[in-house]
């Protein structure tokens, strides 16, 4: 049982390159989120998945886009990396039917765009 | 706008002092709010508060919730150099089926030997 897997760890772009981050878990959760994390602004919800085949924006979503592919799968894009994009990005997901309110969070993907 | 807001930013104690670290918030449709433990990556999770007044406490680790003030604390005793790390404070509203986590930004607590 892995939990929530993030793919990759590292990765460094330059401005204008595109790059899909990978999400997957194995706790049969129905929803998924992405976040942001940069220094003193704690967390912030990009795009959230309530179910397969369904995708919501969050608090930050420009310069995002999202595909729930299946139970299991989220994945974050970036189409055109900016330099404001630098920052560690954490996928999480949830089972709030199952009164299961926690969110289990990926290990992170340190993403700098130069 | 839901807003969550942490206080200190920052903390530097000595081991075996006690710290309090406080969580305020305005956000629409409270359901419950949740601490997270962050030291290297991923935050880990700590307690969930969703009644004010109820104390949860896990060995060293307590936190309270006044839904009338719109407040938490989150007490730590004793402090050990291992609960050095930033803890996050996170207010969970239901949108559409969904768990929206407004985060605050932190408290970075540092505590030396």
């Amino acid at each position: 049982n892995a939990g929530v897997t993030q793919t990759p760890k590292f990765q460094v772009l330059k401005t204008g390159q595109s790059m899909t981050l990978q999400c997957a878990q194995d706790m049969n959760h129905n929803s998924m989120y992405w976040y942001r994390q940069d220094p003193g602004m704690g967390l912030r919800l990009i795009y959230y998945s309530a179910s397969e085949g369904t995708t919501d924006k969050g608090e930050v979503p420009n310069g995002y886009n999202v595909s729930r592919l299946n139970k299991r799968e989220f994945s974050l894009r970036l189409e055109s990396a900016a330099p404001s994009q630098t920052s560690v990005y954490f996928c999480a997901s949830s089972e709030p039917l199952a009164g299961g309110y926690e969110q289990f969070f990926g290990p992170g993907t340190r993403l700098t765009v130069l | 706008e839901d807003k969550v807001v942490q206080s200190p930013l920052s903390l530097v104690v000595h081991e075996g002092d006690t710290v309090t670290l406080n969580c305020s918030y305005e956000v629409t449709n409270f359901r419950s709010l949740l601490w997270y433990k962050q030291e290297k990556k991923a935050p880990t999770f700590l307690f969930m508060l969703t009644s004010s007044g109820i104390e949860k406490k896990s060995g060293r680790l307590s936190s309270i919730l006044d839904k009338k003030e719109l407040f938490s604390i989150l007490n730590i005793t004793a402090t050990q150099t291992g609960d050095s790390a930033v803890y996050l404070c996170a207010v969970k509203a239901l949108i559409q089926g969904a768990q929206k986590l407004v985060f605050g930004q932190g408290t970075r607590l540092t505590i030396n030997p």
